[in-house]
C-alpha cells in the first residue's frame, strides 16, 4: 500500500504565480517529511522540512504547511519561476523507523514564462 | 566534485547477467541507501545500511544484493538481471548525528536498461 501519496502527477503554472504541490500519508507514526526536488539526469535534493510538532516552515519563497488531523501537507512556491521546474517528491519518516523514508510518487511542476 | 558518486551512469545489459552499480561517497556518513525509481512509483528503498556491518532489506530487495565495502562505499548487485529491473537507480547518504534530521543526499543516479 502507497502510504505516502501525490495525487497529481503533474501541475503547470505560469511564471510569478503561486504553486501549491500536495501530500497525503496515511501512516500516523510519520513525524517527519521532506520535500526533494529532481532534474532530469540529476539525483533528488533536499529542498524543505516539517517536524510534527509545527504546522508550517518557511523558506524564503518555499513553504510547507503540515495539517496533521487530515494527514496532509503541501508545498507552496511563491513567486514560482521557470528554474522551478521539476518533478517535487513528497517524503515522510517515523522515528520508529530509523532514519528511513517513504516517498510519494512525485509531482512534474513545469513553470511556464 | 560530487559528494556521492555512482558508477556506471548508464548500463545496458542482457537477461540473465550479473551487474554491479557501485557508490562512493566523500561525505563522511555513516548511513547509506540504494533506491529505485520507476515512472508513476516515485522511489521505492532496496537496502540501506547503517554501518559497514549493518545490511537491511528495504521494500523491495527480491532479486538484489549489496556489500558495504567500507564505510565510503555500498554496491549493488543484480546477481542475475530481468527486464522489470530496468529502472533509474539512485545512491543516498545521511548522517543521524549532524544536520537536519533524516535529510538524505542522493547521487546523480544510473539508468539501468536490461534488455
Amino acid at each position: 500500500d502507497q502510504q505516502v501519496k501525490q495525487n497529481s502527477p503533474s501541475l503547470s503554472v505560469q511564471e510569478g504565480r503561486i504553486s501549491i504541490l500536495n501530500c497525503d500519508y496515511t501512516n500516523s507514526m510519520f513525524d517527519y517529511f521532506l520535500w526533494y526536488k529532481k532534474y532530469p539526469a540529476e539525483g533528488p535534493t533536499f529542498l524543505i522540512s516539517i517536524s510534527s510538532i509545527k504546522d508550517k516552515n518557511e523558506d524564503g519563497r518555499f513553504t510547507v504547511f503540515l495539517n496533521k488531523s487530515a494527514k496532509h501537507l503541501s508545498l507552496h512556491i511563491v513567486p514560482s519561476q521557470p528554474g522551478d521546474s521539476a518533478v517535487y517528491f513528497c517524503a515522510a519518516s517515523a522515528r520508529t523507523s530509523g532514519s528511513r523514508l517513504t516517498f510519494g510518487e512525485g509531482t512534474q511542476l513545469t513553470v511556464n514564462p | 566534485d560530487a559528494d556521492v558518486t555512482q558508477t556506471p551512469r548508464n548500463r545496458i545489459t542482457k537477461t540473465g547477467k550479473r551487474i554491479m552499480l557501485e557508490c562512493s561517497q566523500t561525505k563522511g556518513h555513516d548511513r547509506m541507501y540504494w533506491y529505485r525509481q520507476d515512472p508513476g512509483l516515485g522511489l521505492r528503498l532496496i537496502y540501506y545500511s547503517f554501518d559497514v556491518k549493518d545490511i537491511n532489506k528495504g521494500e523491495i530487495s527480491d532479486g538484489y544484493s549489496v556489500s558495504r565495502q567500507a564505510q565510503a562505499k555500498f554496491s549493488l548487485s543484480l546477481e542475475s538481471a530481468i527486464p522489470n529491473q530496468t529502472a533509474l537507480y539512485f545512491c543516498a547518504t545521511s548522517d543521524v548525528d549532524r544536520g537536519l534530521r533524516d535529510t538524505q543526499y542522493f547521487g546523480p543516479g544510473t539508468r539501468l536498461t536490461v534488455l
